[in-house]
């Protein structure tokens, strides 16, 4: 079965500070995302990888950044938290781009909480 | 762009009522259509999908048939459960990258 581990289920953080969320998963998948959950607006994509150091903006970029440095592990980086990144982020992965069937498995999720 | 809408919750149902959640879908191309799930404190898992034109997709019950006339995918159960109860999303996702697009998701509540 196919794993994928957020690295905490709740966080919270002041206004301004750097906030660092981390993925991992246990099944080679090249495909990699990061997703912020809210209500009556689902899942909206912030970034995703298809590759060690490769990334691509989602529909919500704005105020975050990215990492992959190894495969299994995608970092999800708030720069300067602010109140209106108060969510749940979802992280997902799902083998290669191109095979558009293959569906996405996703961590439990972290809610996250700016102060 | 691409887009899914479905229908807002809540939905609140008997047990052994059946159940229908409607999706509708804009897309260029040929989408796959999935099913997701989130319980309650959990992430998403994959309830069913369906890769082209005419499929079915089934699983636990639940079944969706990819309606390319309708651009739709709803969803239905005969006979749900208390279990059943939780958060359903639709989305679609085209070859070109995997990313998936979701709609906004219904909760349905089935009380005992």
């Amino acid at each position: 079965d196919v794993k994928v581990t957020q690295s905490s289920r709740y966080l919270v953080k002041r206004t301004g500070e750097k906030v660092f969320l981390e993925c991992v998963q246990d099944m080679d998948h090249e495909n990699m995302f990061w997703y912020r959950q809210d209500p009556g607006l689902g899942l909206r994509l912030i970034y995703f990888s298809y590759d060690v150091k490769m990334k691509e903006k989602g529909d919500i970029p704005e105020g975050y950044s990215v990492s992959r440095e190894k495969k299994e592990r995608f970092s999800l980086i708030l720069e300067s938290a602010s109140t209106n990144q108060t969510s749940m982020y979802l992280c997902a992965s799902s083998l290669l781009m191109g095979q558009n069937n293959q569906p996405q498995h996703f961590g439990d999720g972290t809610r996250l909480s700016i102060l | 762009g691409d887009s899914v809408t479905q229908m807002e919750g809540p939905v609140t149902l008997s047990e052994e009522a059946f159940l229908t959640i409607n999706c509708t879908y804009t897309a260029t191309g040929y989408p796959s259509l999935f099913w997701y799930v989130q319980y309650p404190g959990e992430g998403l898992q994959l309830l069913l999908k369906a890769t082209k034109a005419d499929d079915k997709g089934s699983n636990k019950g639940f079944e969706a048939t990819y309606r390319k006339e309708t651009t739709s995918f709803h969803l239905e159960k005969g006979s749900v459960q208390v279990s059943d109860s939780a958060v359903y999303f639709c989305a679609l996702t085209q070859a070109a990258g995997n990313k998936l697009t979701f709609g906004g998701g219904t909760r349905v509540l089935v009380k005992p």
